[in-house]
C-alpha cells in the first residue's frame, strides 16, 4: 500500500521561509507531486519531482531524496495569501496517485 | 482552456437516499480521478479511469458507490443508499497524459451533506 506522512499544522511569519516535509512508503514510486488547497477551493498543483533534487518554480521549491523517502516544499517571502493547505501526493505502482493528509499553513503579520 | 466542470456544486439528502455527481474534464484528458475528501482530510482516491476504462477502484466502497466513464469523456458517480458518513466533497481531476508524469487539474467539487 501506499502512506505519506505531513506535519498537520506549521505557523510561519509574513515574509519569512517555511519548510513542509514529506515522508512516503509506496509499493512502487515514479514521482512526488505537491497541491495547494485554499479553504473551499479545489487543489492546484504547484511542482512534481521525480528525480533527486531541488526544482524551483518562483517563491516555491521542492526536494525529493528517493533514497530517504522523503522529500519536502519550500515556500519563500511567504505572503498572507500562502495561508492554505499543502497535500504532498505520490505517483506509485499501477499509475495511483495517493494524496498525504495535509498541512495547514498559517502567515501571521 | 475551460477546467473541469462538476455538477452540482452542493447537494443534501436524507441518508438511504440516492445521488449522482457529474465530470467533464477537461477536452483531451484521458486520465480522470474521482476523490472523496473529508473536512480536514486529504483528498481520498475513490476511483481512476484510463479512457473508460478502470485503472483503480481498490477503496470505492462497491456495495455502495458506482462509477462510469461514458466514451471515455464524462463521468458520474454514484452512491446509493448514502450514509451519514459519506459526507464530504467530492472532487473530480482529470490529467493529459498517463500518469505518473503530469498534474491533475482539479473541478471546484461536489460538497455533499447526508442528513
Amino acid at each position: 500500500g501506499q502512506s505519506l506522512e505531513q506535519p498537520s499544522e506549521v505557523t510561519a511569519v509574513e515574509g519569512a521561509i517555511v519548510q513542509i516535509n514529506c515522508t512516503y512508503q509506496t509499493s512502487g514510486f515514479y514521482g512526488l507531486s505537491w497541491y495547494q488547497q485554499h479553504d473551499g477551493g479545489a487543489p492546484t498543483f504547484l511542482s512534481y519531482n521525480a528525480l533527486d533534487g531541488l526544482e524551483e518554480t518562483g517563491r516555491f521549491s521542492s526536494f525529493l531524496s528517493r533514497s530517504d523517502s522523503y522529500g519536502y516544499l519550500l515556500l519563500q517571502e511567504l505572503q498572507m495569501k500562502d495561508s492554505a493547505s499543502y497535500f504532498c501526493a505520490v505517483s506509485g505502482g499501477y499509475q495511483k496517485v495517493t494524496f498525504g493528509t495535509g498541512t495547514k499553513l498559517q502567515v501571521i503579520p | 482552456e475551460a477546467g473541469v466542470a462538476q455538477s452540482p456544486r452542493y447537494k443534501i439528502i436524507e441518508k438511504r437516499q440516492s445521488v449522482a455527481f457529474w465530470c467533464n474534464p477537461i477536452s483531451g484528458h484521458a486520465t480522470l480521478y474521482w476523490y472523496q475528501q473529508i473536512l480536514g482530510q486529504g483528498p481520498k482516491l475513490l476511483i481512476q479511469f484510463q479512457n473508460n476504462g478502470v485503472v483503480d477502484d481498490s477503496q470505492l466502497p462497491k456495495d455502495r458507490f458506482s462509477a462510469e466513464r461514458l466514451k471515455g469523456v464524462d463521468s458520474t458517480l454514484k452512491i446509493q443508499p448514502a450514509k451519514l458518513e459519506d459526507s464530504a466533497v467530492y472532487l473530480c481531476a482529470s490529467s493529459p497524459t498517463v500518469p505518473p508524469n503530469t498534474e491533475a487539474f482539479f473541478g471546484q467539487g461536489t460538497r455533499l451533506t447526508v442528513v
